[in-house]
């Protein structure tokens, strides 16, 4: 079966400092991988979208990036934080099938950030 | 533009009492996908139903059921006799046909249950 990790958990970091937010999937290969946002009390905005090996889309300019190492792993990160970057992080994976037809995301355990 | 709405913000029932989550959307696919997702207070997002839009057939499994109207462009969720667990953030979500096409979600209904 299929699982998702995140990590960190929780993270409290201050305003200007880096941040590098990891997600991996196992037990699957050529997902494709989400990173999504939530804001206290609000829904969910999708960050970026990958579907392959350095295959980034950006959905929302920001200060944040994204990239995909490995086939399996998929890493957000920020040069410098801002007080605007808190919130609840959270990947997506889907699976990959040659129709390109839309799939379930299925969804990690997610970061909860605290920019100060 | 797509659209989701979830007109409640909040519910709050007893224990044991049914309970329906609204949800309408708007698009001008003629194919696309329908989701329904509960959030616990853990935060994780739990994968309950996807529907496609050719599938109007409403779907029941255990206490959960979906009503799926499409000429009122509605995915109604019910919880028969409600408990304590149910208690979450439920969000709609519509997709398009291809997994390029991203998921639009609603703003979620939080569902509280006490006994």
């Amino acid at each position: 079966s299929q699982t998702i990790h995140q990590w960190p958990a929780t993270l409290v970091q201050p305003v200007g400092s880096p941040l590098s937010l990891e997600c991996t999937v196992e037990g699957t290969s050529n997902p494709n991988l989400y990173w999504y946002r939530q804001a206290a009390g609000r829904g969910l905005q999708l960050l970026f979208y990958s579907v392959g090996i350095g295959q980034i889309s950006s959905e929302v300019p920001q200060n944040l990036s994204a990239s995909r190492p490995q086939d399996r792993q998929f890493i957000l990160s920020s040069k410098k934080l801002l007080l605007s970057d808190s919130g609840f992080y959270l990947c997506a994976w889907s699976a990959w099938w040659d129709t390109g037809y839309q799939e379930t995301q299925y969804f990690g355990p997610g970061t909860r950030l605290l920019v100060l | 533009a797509q659209k989701v709405t979830q007109a409640q913000t909040e519910i709050s029932v007893v224990e044991k009492e049914d309970v329906t989550l609204d949800c309408v959307y708007e698009t001008r696919d003629t194919t696309y996908y329908l989701f329904w997702y509960k959030q616990p207070p853990s935060g994780e997002l739990v994968f309950l139903i996807r529907r496609n839009s050719f599938d109007e057939q409403n779907e029941i499994s255990g206490r959960y059921s979906w009503n799926f109207q499409k000429s009122t462009s509605s995915f109604n969720f019910t919880i028969t006799a409600s408990q304590v667990v149910d208690s979450a953030v439920y969000f709609c979500a519509l997709g398009g046909l291809y997994n390029t096409d991203k998921l639009i979600f609603g703003t979620g209904t939080r569902l509280q249950v006490f006994p």
